[in-house]
């Protein structure tokens, strides 16, 4: 089976910068995986930040950005800000129609 | 702009088949620009992907969950639903309904508010 892993948690400091990764247990990642990355807040449906590895949803602030990090895929918030303090998901295309999300970070701004 | 709505059984009993609908606004689930997927999270944990329809009624499902369900969709209503047999606790979630880009791998734009099933006698 395969597993998408994520940081557990993070905390980052106002104004600081945070990266979080998205692995893959078989692979590497790559730009062929189409990684996203999803923002949630409890109670909350997730929230589109970044698809295709780096292009920002409508209307997501430009201190999230995506990219590929050594093998895997990477979600950088540069400059944050209190109301980053979310759940944060990667999805991973594995080719067919399937996807698979990542376990999930929880990022802590204090 | 989509909007999505679940609905649906918010108990269900163990070995029953867990039934949800969609409803889609704003758009039409005939069209062949979207996938329409089932996503779930239990409580405290993490999403997990569960499947997709198109528009022409192909449909790809998690391995994990490949035996047990089926989505399709209902274009007189404009919806699209979900079965899963065979419940067990483990079944118990959130439920959410997610539009996908078809042209553009990966990207699911629009989610409902989700809704929650518990599986329990």
């Amino acid at each position: 089976q395969t597993v998408v892993t994520q940081e557990p948690s993070f905390s980052v400091s106002p104004g600081g910068t945070v990266t979080l990764t998205c692995g893959l247990s078989s692979a590497s990642v790559s730009t062929t995986h189409y990684p996203s990355w999803y923002q949630q807040t409890p109670g909350q449906a997730p929230r589109t930040l970044i698809y295709t590895t780096n292009i920002r949803s409508s209307g997501v602030p430009d201190r999230f950005s995506g990219s590929i990090l050594g093998n895997k895929a990477a979600l950088t918030i540069t400059g944050a800000q209190a109301d980053d303090e979310s759940d944060y998901y990667c999805v991973l295309y594995l080719g067919s129609g399937i996807y698979v999300f990542g376990t999930g970070t929880k990022v802590t701004v204090l | 702009q989509g909007q999505l709505q679940e609905s649906g059984p918010g108990l269900v009993k163990p070995s029953q088949t867990l039934s949800l609908t969609c409803t889609v606004s704003g758009g039409s689930v005939t069209s062949g620009s979207f996938y329409w997927n089932w996503i779930r999270q239990p409580a405290g944990k993490g999403l997990e992907w569960i499947g997709r329809v198109y528009s022409s009624g192909s449909t790809n499902y998690n391995p994990s969950l490949k035996s047990r369900v089926s989505i399709s969709l209902d274009t007189s209503k404009n919806q699209l639903s979900l079965k899963l047999s065979s419940v067990t606790a483990a079944d118990t979630a959130v439920y959410y309904c997610a539009r996908e880009v078809a042209a553009t791998t990966s990207l699911f734009d629009y989610w409902g508010q989700g809704t929650l099933v518990t599986v329990s006698s």
